[in-house]
């Protein structure tokens, strides 16, 4: 079984573009999770969905951050316009259960390293 | 200061020792997972707890609910260990994976 895959593995763009990052969670999963880890910072919470529903959005650094997941499969993370501070490595997780529980065991994506130059 | 604290930093040592690393944290939670995340890989989940010991090869994972306290231990430790464990406590409040800042593990032959 295909495990979490996440695309593109890496890109540079410059200040102001705009670039989408790709999650496909493992097929069946309903909790689909983001994460990012800044330049020497711990890995932070972004968003989680449930299906397609956004469940906890709370982590979303502002509005230049836009998260779908239509059709309650893959999942996009887009960044318009990109910031300097934005670089980092985006990471995608999900689980199985609907409904959350203390033992929902999440399975993380290989990440996507963005550099904003 | 974090929510979650790990200890050590960074550890270098001999292929054989016995490794221990450390996370304390601040908040209820409902679990606890160690992670490792190999150089420019991804991550992968160790083990998720919430009471008592688990044991997988040669790691072990231990954890105090009372001390709010969780240890990863590697028994034998192999250059292939070589990677950075991190510590993340699921909150009983929101769900959400807190994260610790990690530990750079290395390995010498």
């Amino acid at each position: 079984e295909a495990g979490v895959t996440q695309f593109p593995s890496h890109s540079v763009i410059e200040k102001g573009q705009t670039v989408t990052l790709r999650c496909d969670p493992i097929s069946g999963h309903d909790n689909l999770y983001w994460y990012r880890r800044v330049m020497g910072k711990e890995i932070k919470f972004l968003l989680h969905f449930v299906k397609e529903s956004k469940q906890d959005e709370s982590g979303m650094p502002n509005n230049r951050f836009l998260a779908e997941r239509t059709g309650g499969t893959y999942s996009t993370l887009k960044v318009q316009p990109a910031e300097l501070e934005d670089s980092g490595v985006y990471f995608c997780a999900s689980s199985p259960v609907a409904v959350e529980s203390s033992y929902n065991e999440q399975f993380f994506g290989p990440g996507t390293r963005l550099t904003v130059l | 200061k974090n929510e979650v604290e790990q200890s050590p930093q960074n550890l270098t040592a001999q292929e054989g020792e016995f490794i221990t690393i450390n996370c304390s944290y601040s908040v209820g939670i409902s679990a606890l997972h160690w992670l490792q995340q190999h150089p420019g890989g991804g991550i992968v989940s160790l083990f998720m707890l919430s009471s008592g010991k688990k044991k997988h090869g040669r790691l072990i994972a231990t954890i105090n609910i009372q001390e709010k306290h969780s240890s990863l231990h590697i028994t034998a430790s192999h250059p292939r260990d070589s990677a950075v464990y991190i510590c993340a406590v699921r909150s009983r409040s929101n769900y959400q994976l807190i994260w610790g800042a990690g530990t750079k593990l290395i390995i010498k032959p």
